[in-house]
């Protein structure tokens, strides 16, 4: 089944401590994308990758790392999480569609937080 | 800073009535699309609308792009209770790059 999986689900960790977030998608995609939802902001993005051992930075990077090693996995790094990072985390992949345009396929989502 | 701004925020209506949600920018945007989220789910695709003034259908929802690509609507015609969830419309920025801005949403309950 075509999916994007993250791990984990959920996560309560406290402050400073160091989380991963993994994102894997077995749809072959070029492209994948880590944002973040919070109430009355939407979807916010954090950085995205259009290729292996490329990636650049969205509208809300601070605090995020991120690496793409290799095509199907993009994890999402918190050195020293903060209480401000407390949120719905969703991964996305993406193939250039017959429109020429990104399609997006999320994860089903992290929910973290940072106590 | 671009921005996305939907309309209304909330909607609840009873099954049969119709519907329009309203997603506006001051920006340009190359392309728009719109998805759907259920709870506990992450957004699904719906629609990807390219042209200024396209208009795209999938079975009771249409899409329209306005003519200047700064603002888009969807229509649901004879809404069902299966159509409940958050519409979210996203922007895409530059032709060519992967980024992208999301409108906060519309969260439409609709009541058997």
């Amino acid at each position: 089944e075509a999916q994007v999986t993250q791990n984990p689900r959920y996560l309560i960790t406290v402050t400073g401590k160091k989380l991963t977030v993994t994102c894997s998608q077995n749809m072959n995609h070029e492209y994948m994308s880590w944002y973040r939802q919070d109430p009355g902001l939407g979807l916010r993005q954090i950085y995205y990758s259009m290729n292996v051992e490329v990636t650049d930075k969205g509208d809300v990077p601070e605090g995020y790392k991120v690496s793409r090693k290799e095509k199907r996995n993009f994890p999402l790094i918190l050195e020293s999480p903060s209480p401000n990072q407390t949120s719905l985390y969703f991964c996305a992949s993406s193939l250039v569609g017959t429109s020429g345009l990104y399609e997006q396929y999320f994860g089903p989502g992290t929910r973290l937080t940072v106590t | 800073t671009q921005l996305l701004e939907q309309s209304p925020q909330f909607l609840s209506i009873q099954e049969g009535e119709n519907l329009t949600v309203y997603c506006n920018s001051s920006s340009v945007f190359s392309s728009l699309q719109w998805y759907r989220q259920e709870p506990g789910e992450g957004p699904v695709l719906l629609v990807t609308v390219v042209t200024g003034g396209e208009v795209k259908k999938l079975k009771r929802l249409t899409f329209q792009f306005g003519d200047a690509r700064k603002d888009s609507s969807l229509h649901i015609t004879a809404a069902q209770p299966g159509d409940t969830g958050l519409y979210l419309c996203a922007g895409g920025r530059d032709s060519g790059t992967y980024k992208y801005i999301f409108g906060t949403g519309t969260r439409l309950k609709v009541l058997a």
